[in-house]
């Protein structure tokens, strides 16, 4: 069965300094991985995928990751924080093709200090 | 404009009163699914639909119902509403399957008393 594990669930980093939201997969066959942003009161919205075309991924907002089979990571990295960058962050895996559940991790707040 | 559209964005209702919450989205999209989200634990899928009359269990279906007689709409049922159910639940579609960019409602906050 497939998991996603998030460690840190809350997250701290001054304006400008690199944030780093970890992720760790389980999953039987290759994985879609995702990451999801969620804003205060409101829905998720996609930050960047990745579908094996290429191991780091560039999303929105100047936020990357990188898969890491070897690991079974996917984490997520932006060289610089923003004060607009303060969310929740969720990660996120499908196997697709024959088993269509979505399998979110328990996410991670993310805190941007002055 | 694109969008998933669910209601009603809050609720509260007693226990045992059956209820509905509607979910439509206007992308043709064929994946549909319902999530709740509840402190610590993050989203979990409650039931998913892959296309008209298609649909399966996630993995927190218990005390849930969904139909797809449309594409556009999928509705989450609660038969027996209990106090366990009181969580913020999104409606999300997807173009393809879970593959693919899931676009989610704006979310509907539910207690049950």
């Amino acid at each position: 069965a497939q998991s996603v594990t998030q460690l840190g669930s809350h997250v701290s980093v001054s304006e400008g300094a690199l944030v780093l939201l970890r992720c760790n997969y389980s999953s039987s066959v290759p994985p879609y991985l995702f990451w999801y942003v969620q804003y205060p009161n409101q829905g998720l919205q996609l930050l960047l995928k990745y579908t094996s075309a290429a191991t780091l991924v560039k999303g929105i907002n100047g936020f990357e990751a990188e898969f890491k089979k070897s690991e079974t990571s996917f984490h997520l990295t932006k060289p610089s924080a923003h004060m607009s960058d303060a969310a929740e962050y969720f990660c996120a895996v499908s196997e697709g093709f024959g088993n269509e559940k979505l399998t979110f991790g328990t996410g991670t707040r993310l805190t941007i200090i002055p | 404009e694109a969008q998933v559209t669910q209601n009603p964005r809050y609720l509260i209702t007693v226990t045992g009163k059956k209820l509905t919450v509607t979910c439509s989205q206007n992308m043709n999209h064929e994946y549909m699914s319902w999530y709740r989200q509840d402190p610590g634990l993050g989203l979990r899928q409650i039931y998913y639909s892959m296309n008209v009359e298609v649909t399966d269990k996630g993995d927190v279906p218990e005390g849930y119902k969904v139909s797809r007689k449309e594409k556009r709409n999928f509705p989450l049922i609660l038969e027996s509403p209990s106090p366990n159910q009181t969580s913020l639940y999104f409606c999300a579609s997807s173009l393809e399957g879970s593959n693919t960019e899931a676009f989610f409602g704006q979310g509907t906050r539910l207690t049950v008393v």
